[in-house]
């Protein structure tokens, strides 16, 4: 069975410029979860996806933009790269929005 | 709203201490879940448990062991004879139905490092 994975690991944007992070969920697994971690933080969630649809929002601007495709895999969107953007991004994928989630590696983010 | 605090942000141990990591939280739902999550260097999140409100039995798990307490919103988490591979941050985390969706609010973490 494989797990969450992420790509890419580890990435270098300058500000201003747009990031596409990319997951591919645990098999079986239909919800997609996002999370952003800063440095030395806990995770704060930015959005989930079930079965192609947002499906809950955290507090992030709308320049943070998702899509889940038919097979489930996911894709964060970052417009218009700030410095506070810097930060691992998890996914996390589950069989269910009220299932417990299985994390990725997470995609490091630097924005210079 | 809700929230998880982790007091604790870093602690130190000897091989073979017993090491408790506490979390409190606090909701507004009757129903919601705990979680704790470990994090090692790599950054992926384990999965450690999950327990739901209307559970307040302890639980142990090899050398782990789980103390839900709703009277003290606090479900604290202690690992018995640490060893070195136990050395990483662990996440106490908070869902509720809100939305319907799964949205974990997570304490800042403790930092645990077991010395040999």
């Amino acid at each position: 069975e494989t797990g969450v994975t992420q790509s890419p690991t580890h990435l270098i944007k300058t500000r201003g410029q747009q990031v596409t992070l990319r997951c591919s969920s645990q098999s079986g697994h239909n919800t997609v979860s996002w999370y952003q971690q800063a440095l030395g933080q806990g995770p704060q969630f930015i959005f989930q996806y079930y079965r192609e649809e947002e499906n809950g929002r955290g507090n992030f601007p709308p320049r943070f933009s998702g899509l889940q495709f038919p097979n489930y895999s996911s894709e964060l969107n970052v417009n218009a790269l700030e410095l506070d953007d810097s930060a691992l991004y998890l996914c996390a994928s589950s069989a269910g929005v009220e299932r417990e989630l299985f994390f990725g590696e997470g995609s490091r983010l630097t924005v210079l | 709203a809700q929230k998880v605090t982790q007091a604790q942000t870093e602690i130190s141990v000897v091989e073979k201490e017993d090491v408790t990591l506490d979390c409190v939280y606090e909701t507004r739902d009757t129903t919601y879940y705990l979680f704790w999550y470990k994090q090692p260097p790599s950054g992926e999140l384990v999965f450690l448990i999950r327990r739901n409100s209307f559970d307040e039995q302890n639980e142990i798990s090899g050398r782990y062991s789980w103390n839900f307490q709703k009277s003290t919103s606090s479900f604290n988490f202690t690992i018995t004879a640490s060893q070195v591979v136990d050395s990483a941050v662990y996440f106490c985390a908070l869902s509720g139905r809100q939305g319907g969706s799964e949205k974990l609010v997570f304490g800042k973490g403790t930092k645990l490092t077991v010395n040999p």
